[in-house]
């Protein structure tokens, strides 16, 4: 069975540093294309990122320049770097698989980041 | 960008009622819509994709339908368990999200 296991998430200070992971099993995510979306309290859902097959990424406007999406192969496992956090960066981020870079038809359980002082 | 927008925002319905939820998107997106259904502290589970292919173990009372620039979700006979909030998604431009529909009991 596909599944998707993220980790990572916690309280941070504004302007702080947080590395999400996704860990997958019975897939290969270097094989797929795989995103990262978030929801923050009460909201609804937000793109974040995506990392193509061959290595090529994307990112919502609302985080370029500040998370990093990549993966390690022999690991299995996704990841997203989130640096210079915000308020606005609080909610609960979920890695999903995204067949040709379409829509998410895999999902992990999230993993809630709180961005406050 | 494009912009992704549901109605109604909130849909009181009963078991056994049909219910539809539109989509419209602010361009042309073709088929290139998905629907999700999401209960509360869970995640998104797909349930519509190139706007009308039912995935894979979805109740044959999910429908969707539409191309261009508006698009309908509709369930045939509601059930107990399908009372939740309801998402479209485009993928022809990046991806984005409407704002959601929560389908509740009246």
């Amino acid at each position: 069975e596909v599944q998707l296991v993220e980790s990572g998430g916690g309280l941070i200070q504004p302007g702080g540093s947080l590395r999400l992971s996704c860990a997958a099993s019975e897939f290969t995510v270097s094989n797929n294309y795989m995103s990262w979306v978030r929801q923050a309290p009460g909201k609804g859902l937000e793109w974040v990122s995506i990392i193509y097959s061959d290595g090529t990424t994307y990112y919502a406007d609302s985080v370029k320049g500040r998370f990093t999406i990549s993966r390690d192969n022999s690991k299995n496992t996704l990841y997203l770097q989130m640096n210079s956090l915000r308020a606005e960066d609080t909610a609960v981020y979920y890695c999903a698989r995204t067949p040709a870079a379409h829509y998410f038809d895999y999902w992990g359980q999230g993993t809630l980041v709180t961005v406050s002082s | 960008d494009i912009q992704m927008t549901q109605s109604p925002s909130t849909l009181p319905a009963s078991v056994g009622d049909g219910v539809t939820i539109t989509c419209r998107a602010s361009q042309s997106i073709s088929t290139y819509l998905a629907w999700y259904q999401q209960k509360p502290g869970k995640a998104p589970k797909l349930l519509i994709y190139k706007a009308s292919s039912l995935e894979s173990g979805v109740p044959s009372r999910f429908s969707g339908s539409g191309s261009g620039t508006e698009f309908t979700l509709t369930i045939s006979s509601l059930q107990p368990d399908d009372f939740a909030t309801y998402y479209c998604q485009q993928y022809n431009i990046y991806w984005t999200f409407g704002q959601g529909t929560k389908v509740e009991i009246k």
